[in-house]
């Protein structure tokens, strides 16, 4: 497919664990988003990359979230010590020149922590 | 940074008649405007756009408003049918290579038969 893709789709975890969530963006795209959607709510900004450096990660809530891009492509955003309050649906997108381009979301991983 | 509000948070409008959703951004450097649709279980997807050398923009029973002086963009939907039934999210970003893209809180729109 040529779309965005997360996975899992799914992750429930226990409180206190690690979690990782994989976003393979569109084929040549070089920037990435990543935004978190608690139930109802908006989209929160977490962090973007251009290629491989992240110019903005102003939006990462603590220093529990970390995320990583490598080789311009594939990028993994890391929850430490999941609290409670890290459920939501956590959303990539990928476009091809960054903010002034469309950007292609992925369908999202539910991230629910138990 | 750059701060989006979104008015309303929900929607409900008899179906054929018009939607409205209207936007403020804080950023007077944002240049570029997208519109997103999302639908349940998805992922938010691009509907239309516009950036701040025009002031309207027209894609059949979509449009979008730009007014740069007040800071304001504004969505309207005329003719509404029950597919548009969606949360619709307004965004701001910098036209250039290197920006975020700073979405509204969204508007739940629903069309009643």
């Amino acid at each position: 497919g040529a779309g965005v893709s997360q996975s899992p789709s799914n992750k429930v975890t226990e409180k206190g664990k690690d979690v990782e969530l994989r976003c393979d963006p569109i084929s040549g795209h070089t920037a990435l988003y990543w935004y978190r959607q608690s139930l109802g709510q908006g989209l929160e900004f977490l962090i973007y990359f251009q290629g491989n450096s992240a110019p903005d990660k102003s939006g990462l809530p603590s220093d529990r979230f970390s995320a990583e891009r490598t080789g311009g492509s594939v990028s993994t955003l890391t929850i430490q010590r999941t609290q409670q309050e890290d459920s939501a649906v956590y959303l990539c997108a990928s476009s091809s020149q960054g903010g002034s381009t469309e950007a292609f979301f992925g369908q999202g991983t539910r991230l629910t922590v138990v | 940074g750059e701060n989006v509000e979104q008015h309303p948070s929900t929607l409900s409008v008899q179906e054929g008649d018009s939607a409205v959703i209207k936007c403020t951004y804080s950023d007077s450097a944002s240049n570029y405007f997208p519109w997103y649709k999302q639908e349940l279980g998805k992922g938010p997807q691009l509907i239309i756009d516009i950036r701040s050398n025009v002031g309207e923009k027209k894609d059949q029973r979509i449009a979008v408003t730009l007014n740069k002086t007040a800071k304001h963009f504004s969505l309207h939907i005329t003719e509404t049918q029950p597919e548009d039934s969606a949360v619709y999210f307004c965004a701001a970003s910098l036209y250039s290579s290197a920006s975020k893209i700073i979405f509204g809180s969204g508007t739940r729109l629903s069309i009643r038969p």
